[in-house]
């Protein structure tokens, strides 16, 4: 079964702040995604990556940025977080990124911007 | 842009009884449709999928959708619901490979004794 961890689990910062959050799959999928979920607005997608040193532009992504540094491992930075920035984020994973791929996630990272 | 409704934010269902959740997708064509289950403190895991075929799908924990092209639904169902289905369920969808899943806002479930 796919393995995606993410840390920290929680996070809380200020206006401004500089945060990262990790993700790592150990599944060896090519495909990794970043998300958020929001009441209101279900989960959202900010940025995915097709392999490492590769990223793409999802449906929300101002005001984050996103790095693939190898083929496991994909951060998300908030490098000046607001409050509009308080989520829980998800981070998953999907063998080959085809359409009908199963996309596996991780346990979430929730965020507060105070 | 496609589009996900799942209109019941929250059903309260008894242990035993059994289970149907909404969901209606927009868009011009049949996309890849997806239910996902979100148990508390966790992520989300795939409960079944559906593209093409029979249109009523299979999948874990007792799971079943039926889709329909007719009325661009996708609804989830289980004959008899355990208190351990007490979860959050969304419904996605997905067209092409320059997008990644839009997701509904969800369903949440809860199972009584």
């Amino acid at each position: 079964e796919a393995a995606v961890t993410q840390s920290p689990r929680n996070k809380v910062t200020v206006t401004g702040g500089n945060v990262t959050l990790s993700c790592r799959q150990t599944n060896s999928h090519n495909y990794m995604y970043w998300y958020r979920q929001d009441t209101g607005h279900g989960l959202r997608l900010i940025h995915y990556s097709y392999g490492a040193g590769n990223l793409q532009i999802g449906d929300v992504p101002d005001g984050y940025k996103a790095t693939r540094t190898t083929q496991e491992d994909f951060f998300l930075l908030l490098e000046l977080a607001s409050p509009s920035q308080t989520s829980l984020y998800f981070c998953a994973s999907s063998d080959e990124g085809g359409i009908y791929a199963e996309q596996f996630f991780g346990p979430g990272t929730r965020l507060t911007v105070l | 842009a496609q589009s996900v409704t799942q209109p019941d934010a929250r059903v309260t269902v008894s242990e035993g009884a059994s289970l149907q959740l909404r969901c209606k997708y927009s868009y011009s064509a049949t996309p890849y449709l997806f239910w996902y289950v979100q148990y508390p403190r966790q992520g989300l895991q795939l409960l079944l999928k559906y593209y093409s075929g029979d249109p009523v799908v299979q999948g874990v924990n007792g799971f079943e959708a039926e889709f329909s092209k007719s009325n661009s639904s996708f609804h989830l169902r289980k004959a008899s619901v355990h208190w351990s289905d007490s979860a959050v369920y969304f419904c996605a969808v997905r067209v092409n490979y320059a997008q990644g899943l839009t997701f509904g806002l969800g369903t949440r479930v809860s199972v009584f004794p």
